[in-house]
């Protein structure tokens, strides 16, 4: 069964920053391509990245929104992946989900909190 | 940036009765090499983060009740509850994989009327 546990997330001032964790199991994730995707209070779900697997470059994509102050990396040999998240802005308070895929998203952590307000 | 467009933002139908919800794509998520819709739907329940239901805009994920089904091309898509049960109230999101940023639909949220 593949879980994916994020870890991290609280309050912290506008300005400021925060690293986001996912620990993933159940599937091989040096294989995995992984994705974050937030979701702001009442509202709906937003694309934040993505990195693709070594094997296919490693690479990043992000949404406008974050790009150039957020950062998606991985430690294959944690099974983990991380969202540093810098220059935050209260537009940023959400629930960041940890999601396997680059297309589509099958499966979803339970999500971290993150709250941008001084 | 393809913009995702759900209709209704809300809607409430009785028990055993049909469910339907559009999502319309600014442009095209059919990819002609290969003849596929890069569209899927998610399902979120309150205080739950969303399961994906439906990939390939018509390919059910495994464990996914037969009553929904999902079906359209190119930039027009309709998901499907046949019969309406209570365990389905939820919102439910489209999302576009044809490109990056991947994008939503606003979402839906189907309530028991």
């Amino acid at each position: 069964e593949v879980q994916l546990v994020e870890s991290g997330g609280g309050l912290v001032k506008p300005g400021g920053s925060l690293r986001l964790s996912c620990a993933a199991s159940g599937l091989t994730f040096s294989n995995a391509w992984m994705s974050w995707v937030r979701q702001a209070p009442g509202k709906g779900l937003e694309w934040v990245g993505r990195i693709k697997s070594k094997t296919h470059g490693g690479t990043t994509d992000y949404a406008a929104p974050v790009k150039g102050r957020f950062t998606i990396s991985r430690d294959d040999s944690k099974n983990t992946q991380y969202l540093q998240m810098n220059s935050l802005q209260t537009e940023d308070t959400a629930v960041y989900y940890c999601t396997t895929g680059g297309m589509e998203f099958d499966y979803w952590g339970q999500g971290t909190l993150v709250t941008v307000s001084s | 940036d393809i913009v995702m467009t759900q209709s209704p933002d809300s809607l409430a139908v009785s028990l055993g009765e049909r469910a339907t919800i559009n999502c319309k794509s600014s442009q095209s998520v059919l990819y002609s090499s290969n003849n596929k819709n890069y569209l899927a739907w998610y399902q979120q329940k309150p205080g739950q983060p969303p399961k994906l239901y439906i990939h390939w805009a018509s390919t059910r994920e495994s464990g996914v009740p037969d009553r929904f089904s999902g079906s359209g091309s190119g930039t027009d898509f309709t998901l499907t509850i046949s019969s309406l049960q209570a365990e389905d109230v939820a919102v439910y999101y489209c999302q576009q994989y044809y490109t990056t940023p991947r994008t939503f639909g606003q979402g839906t949220k189907v309530e028991i009327k």
